[in-house]
């Protein structure tokens, strides 16, 4: 059964840092591409970033490029999600996702809130 | 940029009746599409992938159509799980559609 269990959402001041994680199972993960996918309180999906299954393609939302680092860890069946620089803007819930061809996402995980608040 | 618009933003049907949802891209997209289904408090689902293609596991009440510019999902006959937010999405920049609602009437 394939599992994506996200973890290290939390309450951050602007300005701050925080780092997610995503723990994978019950596949290859190093056979997909991977995603963070987020969505602020009430309102629709946003995509945030994709990286290859060798880390060699990465891609951002021009809304975190230049704050965000995403990457992955493949003997660890792990993908993260480096954010700096919050805003208020950025708060949401934030899933990790699978990418199976390119673009859409086959299985996401339950998701962690991320709270962006002085 | 590339911009998904859906149509309507809410849809009110009963179960039993057939649900007919747009996705309308800015660009050609080619079959480059994707429909995914979410309730609340739950991650998204998703139903059809390459505008047409069922994703495992999806009933197949679930279809989806067009290519280029303009798509439908059709949810042939209503069950009452099926209200539910429904997003499109596509390739080129990985974006999505605002959704439709789709809620019992």
């Amino acid at each position: 059964e394939v599992q994506l269990v996200e973890s290290g959402g939390g309450l951050v001041k602007p300005g701050g840092s925080l780092r997610l994680s995503c723990a994978a199972s019950g596949f290859t993960f190093n056979s997909y591409s991977m995603s963070w996918v987020r969505q602020a309180p009430g309102k629709g999906l946003e995509w945030v970033s994709s990286i290859s299954l060798l880390s060699n393609y990465i891609y951002y939302a021009d809304s975190v490029k230049g704050r965000f680092t995403i990457s992955r860890d493949n003997a660890k069946n792990s993908l993260y999600l480096q954010m700096n620089s919050l805003r208020a803007e950025d708060t949401a819930v934030y899933y990790c996702a699978r990418d199976p061809r390119g673009y859409d996402f086959d299985y996401w995980g339950q998701g962690t809130l991320v709270t962006v608040s002085s | 940029e590339l911009v998904l618009t859906q149509s309507p933003a809410t849809l009110s049907l009963s179960p039993g009746e057939r649900a007919t949802l747009s996705c309308r891209a800015s660009q050609g997209v080619s079959n480059y599409l994707a429909w995914y289904q979410q309730k609340p408090g739950q991650a998204p689902r998703l139903l059809i992938y390459d505008a047409s293609n069922r994703a495992t596991g999806i009933p197949a009440r679930f279809s989806g159509s067009g290519s280029g510019t303009d798509f439908t999902l059709t949810i042939s006959s209503l069950e009452p799980e099926d209200f539910a937010i429904y997003y499109c999405q596509q390739r080129s920049n990985y974006r999505f559609g605002q959704g439709t609602k789709l809620e019992i009437k």
